[in-house]
């Protein structure tokens, strides 16, 4: 069964850089895509970005010079890097698999970061 | 920018139908965006009930399916049940390779 699982600091501080990792187990990370996906409290949906384990990725306009997403195979999980937050990125954090039908079939359980100082 | 539009909320009585939509604010949805749904309660992560506009999930009840209706993807719920009542999401995959999602819409049963 496919688990994915976040994890990560609950507080970041205003201009700095919130990191997140999504650990993966019963799925090679190598073989999907992976996406981090975000939602403010009491808001939407918004998608951050996906990447692949071969380097290729791609990222939410809005986000994209903000964003670093990377692969770690050997730990089969996957990081998420947001530099320069503010308050406006509070939200949960999911990541998610997707595959060849451009959905996303798994999610972890969303990780709660706060931006404050 | 693009938008992908979403009815704000929408109520539906047990036993009802009801049919959510997705567009766009720009242009029509095709199934070349591969349109999918997911349904979100309180508290937890999205559950993905439709994918590729039309194809159900696993373990997902018949009473959930999706199409293509006037330009937009569609969700419709035939025979609505007391725990139906949830954030329902909607995504497309644009030609650029980016994922926009809509604002969901809140569905109240009573």
């Amino acid at each position: 069964q496919v688990q994915l699982q976040e994890s990560g600091p609950g507080l970041v501080k205003p201009s700095e850089t919130l990191s997140l990792t999504c650990s993966v187990s019963g799925a090679s990370i190598n073989v999907y895509y992976w996406s981090w996906i975000r939602q403010p409290p009491g808001r939407g949906l918004e998608w951050i970005g996906w990447i692949h384990y071969s380097g290729s990725s791609n990222y939410n306009p809005s986000l994209r010079s903000r964003v670093t997403m990377s692969v770690d195979a050997s730990k089969n999980h996957l990081s998420l890097d947001l530099n320069s937050v503010t308050a406006a990125d509070t939200a949960v954090y999911y990541c998610a698999r997707y595959g060849t039908m451009y959905y996303f079939d798994y999610w972890g359980q969303g990780a709660l970061v706060t931006v404050s100082s | 920018q693009t938008v992908v539009t979403q009815e704000p909320s929408f109520s539906v009585s047990p036993g009802g139908t009801v049919t959510l939509t997705c567009g766009l604010r720009s242009g029509s949805v095709s199934t070349s965006h591969y349109p999918s749904w997911y349904q979100q309660t309180p508290g937890q992560a999205p559950r993905t009930l439709i994918y590729n506009t039309n194809t159900r999930s696993s373990g997902v009840p018949g009473r959930f399916s999706g199409s293509i209706l006037d330009n937009k993807a569609a969700l419709t719920i035939t025979g609505a049940q007391a725990d139906d009542e949830s954030d329902y999401y909607c995504v497309l995959h644009m030609a650029s390779g980016i994922y926009v999602f809509g604002g969901g819409t809140k569905l109240t049963v009573l």
